[in-house]
């Protein structure tokens, strides 16, 4: 079954630290890029974060430059973000999610995300 | 940054009628749109890219136009289980990766 698994999330204090993580079935993980996807309670849907399929490129949104990092374990078929300095806007649910075949820059499978809440 | 705008932001529609939903960019992005939907507690799900070729195992009552800066989704025959929030999003020019605010459609 082709699906992305998120897990990690939870209730962290402003200026915590947190991992998230994603593992892939069904498909050859090592052949698509990757990326993380927000969702803030009752708004839209905000790219955080992307990796290709090496590690080798890594971009960012501004609104986590420097205190996100992703990255990708090929050989377990899975992909992480690191979450540090925390703030109150960083909760919303997390989505992992796969571009599509063939290099094309659209979201063709995503994750059921996971629940990231920053609160004191 | 590439600002894709979608109106309205809520329409109301009877169940069997034709739905019709806008995007914009702020600057020409050729065909690199997709369409989403997402359904209420649920991830959203692929449904047009290339502005106008439906995904795997999508109906055809949905159909996506436009190029440059204006498209359309539109839903030809609402059934139940399409009341939900439709989102676009351009990848012509990235990153960022940019969504527009989304558009829920709603039983009138």
């Amino acid at each position: 079954q082709v699906q992305l698994v998120e897990s990690g999330g939870g209730l962290v204090k402003p200026g915590g630290s947190l991992r998230l993580s994603c593992v892939a079935s069904g498909f050859t993980f090592s052949d698509f890029y990757m990326s993380w996807i927000r969702q803030a309670p009752g708004k839209g849907l905000e790219w955080i974060s992307y990796i290709s399929t090496s590690g080798g490129v890594i971009h960012y949104a501004d609104s986590v430059k420097g205190r996100f990092a992703i990255s990708r374990d090929n050989a377990k078929n899975s992909l992480s973000l690191h979450m540090n300095s925390l703030r109150a806007e960083d909760t919303a649910l997390y989505y992992c999610a796969r571009y599509g075949e063939n290099n094309y820059w659209y979201f063709d499978l995503w994750g059921r995300g996971t629940l990231v809440t920053v609160s004191s | 940054e590439i600002v894709m705008t979608q109106s309205p932001a809520t329409l109301s529609v009877s169940p069997g009628e034709r739905a019709t939903l806008s995007c914009r960019a702020s600057q020409t992005i050729s065909s690199h749109l997709a369409w989403y939907q997402q359904r209420p507690g649920q991830a959203p799900r692929l449904l047009i890219y290339g502005a106008s070729t439906r995904a795997t195992g999508i109906p055809a009552r949905f159909s996506g136009s436009g190029s440059g800066t204006e498209f359309t989704l539109t839903i030809s025959s609402l059934q139940s289980e399409d009341f939900a929030v439709y989102y676009c999003q351009q990848y012509n020019n990235w990153p960022p990766w940019t969504f527009g605010l989304g558009t829920k459609v709603e039983i009138k």
